[in-house]
C-alpha cells in the first residue's frame, strides 16, 4: 500500500536555526497538509497546500514557517527561525482529490523535532 | 474557534470488556473521521462517517454519528490487548473545498489489561 515518507525521523536543532522537514506524499495525491503534535497532546493543523498554493493555514503558522513543494514529489515545512516551543512531532499527511471529494487523509510516520 | 472535545481522557480496561469514547464539536460538521494512534506511532485512518445518524461497523468496532452533525462515538466490543492506543476523532468543515483540514478531537487514551 502507498505510502507517505517523512525524513528525518528526528532533528534536532539548536534555538534559532533553520530547520526543513521534509515528505513525499502519496504520488497521485493532490492535498498536502502539514500537523503537528506536542507530546502528549492533541495533534493540530498548521497548513494546507493545494495547486501549488497554501489553502489555508492555522494562526500557529505565522512568519516563521513556509511550505514548498519544489518538485512533483517533495512537500517541505520550513522554520526559519526555531524556538523551543517548536519543539513536537510533525505530521505530513495527503488526500487524494479525484473522483470522490471526501477522501482520508494518509499519515506519515513524523518527524520528531527538538529544540535545545 | 471551532473546538472538539472526547471524554474520557484516559480508559483502563479489563481485556473483554467494552469501551467507549465520545466525541463533540462546537460546529456542526461536514464528515468525521475516526483515526488510531499507538504509543510513539502516527495517526492511522479508521473510517469516515458522512450522513447525520450514519451507523459504522468495523468487526468490533462501532461508529455513529449525531443527528445533528456535531457528536459521534466509538464503540469497541470485547477490548483485546491489540486495541491500546489513543483513538482520535477528527472533524472536516469543508466539505469537498481545497482545505478539508482535519479538526482533531482531545484524544482517548484506551489501556487494555490482559
Amino acid at each position: 500500500e502507498p505510502e507517505v515518507t517523512q525524513t528525518p525521523s528526528h532533528q534536532v536543532t539548536q534555538m534559532g536555526q533553520e530547520v526543513i522537514l521534509r515528505c513525499v506524499p502519496i504520488s497521485n495525491h493532490l492535498y498536502f497538509y502539514w500537523y503537528r503534535q506536542i507530546l502528549g497532546q492533541k495533534v493540530e493543523f498548521l497548513v494546507s497546500f493545494y495547486n501549488n498554493e497554501i489553502s489555508e493555514k492555522s494562526e500557529i503558522f505565522d512568519d516563521q514557517f513556509s511550505v514548498e513543494r519544489p518538485d512533483g514529489s517533495n512537500f517541505t515545512l520550513k522554520i526559519r527561525s526555531t524556538k523551543l516551543e517548536d519543539s513536537a512531532m510533525y505530521f505530513c499527511a495527503s488526500r487524494a482529490g479525484t473522483g470522490v471529494s471526501n477522501q482520508p487523509q494518509h499519515f506519515g510516520d513524523g518527524t520528531r523535532l527538538s529544540i535545545l | 474557534g471551532q473546538q472538539v472535545m472526547q471524554i474520557p481522557q484516559y480508559q483502563h480496561v479489563q481485556e473483554g470488556e467494552d469501551f467507549t469514547t465520545y466525541c463533540n464539536s462546537s460546529t456542526t460538521l461536514s464528515n468525521i473521521q475516526w483515526y488510531k494512534q499507538r504509543p510513539g506511532g502516527h495517526p492511522v485512518f479508521l473510517i469516515q462517517l458522512v450522513k447525520s445518524g450514519e451507523v459504522k461497523k468495523q468487526k468490533r468496532l462501532t461508529f455513529q454519528f449525531g443527528e445533528a452533525k456535531k457528536n459521534s462515538s466509538l464503540h469497541i466490543t470485547a477490548t483485546q490487548t491489540t486495541d491500546v492506543g489513543t483513538y482520535f476523532c477528527a472533524g472536516v468543515r469543508n466539505y469537498g473545498g481545497a482545505t478539508n483540514k482535519l479538526i482533531f478531537g482531545t484524544g482517548t487514551l484506551l489501556a487494555v489489561q490482559p
